[in-house]
């Protein structure tokens, strides 16, 4: 058990450009989360995925971002035309169906930084 | 929606007690979490508590009153490596799905 994987772990573009980021949760959870988290905040709720369907967005998950699951094991998180304001940790984190979202097990997390 | 209180910081003498305290208000209250997050790491589960009482985990203990829509988390025994933000967070019935967490308490640790 490695535990949950994301890469890459930092990125830096420039604004208008597509990002993608990628998580590998631990291989027995079935339930996959996304959040992001700002400098001095905790994290924020983006979606949430059991095994490939995703379940649940947040509000602030705009049109410009999209989340897959496509095999239920790996995600991906893409952010296209990136504003300065995406600019944050987005964090993954992964839970067995049992424990709900009560225990996470969180990635280190992917630091974008858009100039 | 949700909303949590806990201090922005404590800062207390290696060896001390110290307790973080949160405050929710939200509908549908589920259980509430903490997790311990250093600087540039990842957030890191500690405790839950979905009943009312304390928690206890090696040196660190959650409690709860879902009465006063309050929790706690207590660290004994302080060490240096304990210097981290700690994160109450809550789930809400009807949307297990995700936690709602607060903005964090900076914990800093004095020898």
């Amino acid at each position: 058990d490695t535990g949950v994987s994301q890469n890459p772990r930092h990125k830096i573009t420039k604004r208008g450009q597509n990002v993608t980021f990628r998580c590998d949760p631990i291989s027995e959870h079935n339930r996959l989360y996304w959040y992001r988290q700002t400098l001095g905040q905790g994290p924020e709720f983006l979606t949430y995925f059991q095994n490939e369907a995703q379940l649940e967005k947040s509000r602030l998950l705009s049109d410009r971002f999209s989340a897959e699951r496509p095999k239920g094991s790996f995600s991906t998180l893409e952010i296209q035309r990136t504003e300065q304001g995406d600019s944050a940790m987005y964090l993954c984190a992964s839970s067995p169906t049992e424990s709900g979202a009560n225990v996470l097990t969180f990635g280190a997390g992917s630091r974008l930084t858009v100039l | 929606g949700q909303s949590l209180e806990q201090p922005s910081e404590v800062t207390a003498v290696e060896g001390a007690i110290v307790q973080i305290n949160c405050t929710y208000q939200t509908s549908g209250f589920y259980g509430l979490s903490w997790y311990q997050q250093h600087d540039g790491g990842a957030p890191t589960f500690l405790s839950y508590n979905a009943l009312d009482g304390l928690e206890e985990t090696g040196r660190f203990s959650s409690f709860l009153s879902r009465s006063d829509s309050y929790g706690y988390l207590l660290l004994q025994e302080l060490q240096m490596k304990d210097s981290a933000s700690y994160f109450c967070a809550v789930t809400v019935s009807g949307s297990a799905r995700q936690l709602t967490f607060g903005s964090g308490t900076q914990l800093t640790v004095l020898p």
